[in-house]
């Protein structure tokens, strides 16, 4: 079947603009990741969904990003006015169920550039 | 501190020959343990894992990877290496009662002719 997809795959935005990426998880899994992949900071988790529960935002790294799951698919991350530092790519990832024991299928990541 | 240490930024190797590449991880409890490659332009794909038991794991494309509980490592094998193994290999663990993975810093591997 199809896998995570994510759009758009570049994006970019100048300086104290928002931004919103979208994930598309594979279907039927309950559970989704964003991380981030950076230069200085490597691969880093952002926020975690599991079905109907409350989200784990401990990665969030400020009040400036925010995420939401419409309807336990689809999610929308949004970066409001944005920073230089925020230039990364973005990765979702979707599991089965969030067991640590279910492999977690990594979308291709969207680029973002804030010029 | 808590870390995951991919000790080798990069590798080259000869086509052919053979490869390992060093994980190792600083937890109070032996997390799970997951290698990951990312092609260029590609998302991240999972090679193997290990969660319990035998600790020699095999893994996708040829890979295997030993968990050493004593030095507290996961380091992925290859006997020999394709040209399109040429990639981007991170190890990743997962704690027990986490939601998240969390990723070492990765090692490029390139593969000359």
């Amino acid at each position: 079947g199809a896998g995570v997809s994510q759009s758009p795959s570049n994006k970019v935005t100048e300086k104290g603009k928002d931004v919103e990426l979208r994930c598309d998880p594979i279907s039927g899994h309950t559970a989704l990741y964003w991380y981030r992949q950076s230069l200085g900071q490597g691969l880093e988790f952002l926020i975690y969904f599991q079905g109907n529960s409350a989200p784990d935002k401990s990665g969030l790294p400020s009040d400036r990003f925010s995420a939401e799951r419409t309807g336990g698919s689809v999610s929308t991350l949004t970066i409001q006015r944005t920073q230089q530092e925020d230039s990364a790519v973005y990765l979702c990832a979707s599991s089965l169920a969030g067991r640590e024991t279910d492999t977690q299928y990594f979308g291709p990541g969207t680029r973002l550039t804030v010029l | 501190a808590q870390s995951v240490t991919q000790p080798d930024i990069h590798i080259t190797v000869s086509e052919g020959a053979s490869l390992e590449l060093r994980c190792n991880y600083s937890y109070g409890a032996t997390p799970y343990l997951f290698w990951y490659v990312q092609s260029p332009g590609q998302g991240l794909q999972l090679l193997l894992k290990y969660f319990s038991g035998d600790t020699l794991v095999q893994g996708i494309k040829g890979f295997e990877a030993e968990f050493k509980r004593s030095q507290s490592s996961f380091n992925l094998r290859k006997p020999s290496v394709h040209w399109s193994d040429a990639a981007e290999y991170f190890c990743a663990v997962e704690l027990p009662g986490a939601n998240n993975l969390f990723f070492g810093t990765g090692t490029r591997l390139t593969v000359i002719p």
